[in-house]
C-alpha cells in the first residue's frame, strides 16, 4: 500500500527559528513529491520535486529530495508568523495523490 | 477565471438526509477529484474523474456518488448523510496535458456537518 508519512506532526518555533519538515514515502513507480501549504482555506502549491539532491527554493523556503532514501525535506528560514500554516506533502501514484498527515507548524511573535 | 468553484461553503444537514455538493471549474481540466480532510488524517481522496463519462473510487468512497457528465462540473452526492460525514471537502483539478501535471488547484473548501 502506497504510504507519505509525515513529521513532526506539530511544531512549535519562535519567529526567526529555522525549522525543517519531512516526509517519507513508499510509492511504486515514484514520479514527483509535491509539497502545499494551507492557511485557513485551501492548500496552495509550494514545491515539485522529481530529481534527487536538486533543491527547490522560493524565498525563505526550500526543499529537497532524496529518491534513494525516499524522503524529502522542507526548510523555512528565519520564520514568520504568516509562515504558520499546515503543511503537507503528496506523492502522485497513477491518478491519484496520496498526501500525508500534514504537518501543523505554529510561529510564535 | 475562476478557477475551482466549491458550493456551498457552509452545510448543515440531519443524519439521513441527502445533499449534493457542486463543483465547477473553468480551466478545462481533464482530471477532477474530491477530498475529504479531517483533523489528524489529512487530505484523504474520495472519488476522482480523468475526462467526461468517466469516475473511479479513491480512498474513501462510501457513503458518496459522482458523476461527470461535462468537463467542468463533478458534483459530490451524499445519498444519505451520517454524523462519520462531518467534515471539510475540497474539489481539485489538474491539466493533465500540462508540464505541471500533478499539481492540483483547489477549490476553498465546503465544511459540512452532519448532526
Amino acid at each position: 500500500e502506497d504510504k507519505v508519512v509525515q513529521s513532526p506532526l506539530s511544531l512549535v518555533v519562535h519567529e526567526g527559528d529555522t525549522v525543517t519538515l519531512n516526509c517519507s514515502y513508499e510509492v511504486t513507480n515514484f514520479r514527483s513529491l509535491l509539497w502545499y501549504k494551507q492557511e485557513k482555506k485551501a492548500p496552495t502549491f509550494l514545491f515539485m520535486l522529481t530529481s534527487s539532491g536538486i533543491e527547490k527554493k522560493s524565498g525563505r523556503l526550500s526543499s529537497i529530495l532524496d529518491k534513494k532514501e525516499l524522503f524529502s525535506i522542507l526548510n523555512i528560514t528565519a520564520t514568520q508568523t504568516g509562515d504558520s500554516a499546515i503543511y503537507l506533502c503528496a506523492v502522485p501514484y497513477n491518478e491519484k495523490l496520496t498526501f500525508g498527515t500534514g504537518t501543523r507548524l505554529t510561529i510564535i511573535p | 477565471n475562476a478557477g475551482v468553484t466549491q458550493t456551498p461553503k457552509f452545510q448543515v444537514l440531519k443524519t439521513g438526509q441527502s445533499m449534493t455538493l457542486q463543483c465547477a471549474q473553468d480551466m478545462n481540466h481533464e482530471y477532477m477529484s474530491w477530498y475529504r480532510q479531517d483533523p489528524g488524517m489529512g487530505l484523504r481522496l474520495i472519488h476522482y474523474s480523468v475526462g467526461a463519462g468517466i469516475t473511479d473510487q479513491g480512498e474513501v468512497p462510501n457513503g458518496y456518488n459522482v458523476s461527470r457528465s461535462t468537463t467542468e462540473d463533478f458534483p459530490l452526492r451524499l445519498l444519505s448523510a451520517a454524523p462519520s460525514q462531518t467534515s471539510v471537502y475540497f474539489c481539485a483539478s489538474i491539466n493533465l496535458r500540462s508540464s505541471g501535471a500533478n499539481v492540483l488547484t483547489f477549490g476553498a473548501g465546503s465544511r459540512l456537518t452532519v448532526l
